[in-house]
């Protein structure tokens, strides 16, 4: 099965500052690479799919790049209802591994 | 509207089984594959496996293999996940998803439902 990473496993930064989350995959999964925000005790909610299309409705300070098996998603301009976990997804084919997890909080 | 809904929260004793079943609502049953997740409390998401209700046919993650059984009934609408030989590990939030349009990613998620192991 393909391994998905994340780094790093959290980071605390200030309101407005660039927040980048890198996820990397074992092998070549294309662009099939999604990104999703998971508050406390909510469900995951769809951010980002292949590797850097926005869904409607999400903020624009989102995105996300695709280098080789390395994806990153990037927060332009972190806000306090950014805090949450994100997680990285490949769906190419089964099994459709998510990463370990990204914590990001205000400083 | 699209709709998943799950069934309640369980308690079971270690080495029991469990079954969650997973109720499809505002669409075409058989033209979505349905993905299984879990969410240990404070961890992260897990994918289990996932079922096509267009045939029954299952794709299950390995760590799973032997263990997890996914089911489907075409006349209510409804899948199941039966989890058995369970330990204090499964103790989770069990989510079910329907796949996007024209993805194989999870797109509708249900409520989700705990799952309680303990003696």
């Amino acid at each position: 099965d393909i391994q998905m990473t994340q780094s790093p496993s959290s980071l605390s930064a200030s309101v407005g500052d660039r927040v980048t989350i890198t996820c990397r995959a074992g092998q070549d999964i294309d662009n099939y690479l999604a990104w999703y925000q998971q508050k406390p005790g909510r469900i995951p909610n769809l951010l980002i799919y292949a590797s850097s299309t926005l869904q409607p409705g999400v903020p624009s300070r989102f995105s996300g790049r695709k280098s080789g098996t390395e994806f990153t998603l990037t927060i332009s301009s972190l806000q306090p209802e950014d805090v949450a976990t994100y997680y990285c997804q490949k769906y190419d084919s089964a099994p459709f591994t998510f990463g370990p997890g990204t914590k990001v909080d205000i400083k | 509207q699209v709709q998943l809904v799950q069934s309640g929260a369980e308690v079971r004793k270690p080495g029991a089984s469990v079954t969650v079943s997973c109720k499809a609502l505002g669409y075409r049953f058989i033209g979505y594959q349905i993905h299984w997740v879990r969410q240990a409390p404070g961890q992260g998401l897990e994918w289990m496996g996932w079922i096509n209700p267009d045939g029954g046919g299952t794709s299950y993650a390995q760590r799973f293999q032997g263990r997890v059984t996914m089911t489907r009934d075409s006349s209510t609408s409804t899948v199941y996940m039966q989890l058995s030989r369970l330990t204090s590990d499964d103790t989770a939030v069990y989510f079910c998803a329907r796949r996007r349009e024209f993805q194989l990613l999870p797109g509708h998620w249900g409520q989700g439902a705990l799952v309680i192991v303990s003696s």
